[in-house]
């Protein structure tokens, strides 16, 4: 079964500061990966998807992640953090290949707060 | 980009009785849609994906009695919760797969908070 790990429910950073969101999946086939963000009542929006293809992906708001297939990795990446970065952000995957089945299974999140 | 629209955005209704949520993709046909039901500080959790024009197959342990999905067109498909209870109070999502986009890419709707009394 595909999962997908999210290390730290909660990471905190100074505004100006390095955000790094740590994912990691487990498959036996390369799957499709996602990074999504979540404001308070509200639904997700795409930061970014690797689907095969470069596996440095970037993203909109300045976000970006690496898909590192010898560390089963796809960590989540912006160099200085705003205060409107604040919010829940989730690491899905899609079984390898997605074909017809484009069932997500999300991560438990990690919120990321920035202080002034 | 795609939208997604989901109503309503916040309900709150008497135990016993049934609410319905849309979803509705306004600028693509969406041939599936998926129903996620997310508890507070928690993840998604996908409960059934919905097909336009057929029954809706849902994950292992949501009540489908319970959670009734009809998916009678390709922009719209509704979530409907029947005998309400307190424990059925959540946050609901939905989202769609455009078909004409790009690989593995789910547009989601903005969430409908439901709180049964």
């Amino acid at each position: 079964a595909q999962s997908v790990t999210q290390l730290g429910s909660h990471v905190s950073v100074s505004e100006g500061a390095l955000v790094l969101l740590r994912c990691n999946y487990s498959s036996s086939v390369p799957p499709y990966l996602f990074w999504y963000v979540q404001y308070p009542n509200q639904g997700l929006q795409l930061l970014l998807k690797y689907t095969s293809a470069a596996t440095l992906v970037k993203g909109i708001n300045g976000f970006e992640a690496e898909f590192k297939k010898s560390e089963t990795s796809f960590h989540l990446t912006k160099p200085s953090a705003h205060m409107s970065d604040a919010a829940e952000y989730f690491c899905a995957v899609i079984p390898g290949g997605g074909g017809s089945n484009y069932k997500l299974t999300f991560g438990k999140g990690t919120l990321l707060t920035v202080n002034p | 980009g795609a939208v997604v629209s989901q109503h309503p955005s916040r309900v709150i209704c008497k135990s016993g009785t049934s609410v319905k949520i849309e979803c509705r993709s306004l600028d693509f046909q969406a041939t599936t849609m998926f129903w996620y039901r997310q508890f507070p500080k928690q993840s998604l959790m996908l409960m059934a994906t919905s097909n336009e024009g057929s029954k809706a197959t849902y994950e292992q342990g949501v009540e489908k009695d319970k959670f009734l999905i009809n998916h009678a067109s390709l922009t719209l498909s509704t979530l409907t919760v029947t005998s309400a209870h307190p424990e059925d109070s959540s946050f609901y999502i939905c989202s769609a797969r455009d078909a004409q986009v790009g690989a593995g890419e789910l547009f989601f709707g903005e969430g409908s908070r439901l709180t049964v009394l």
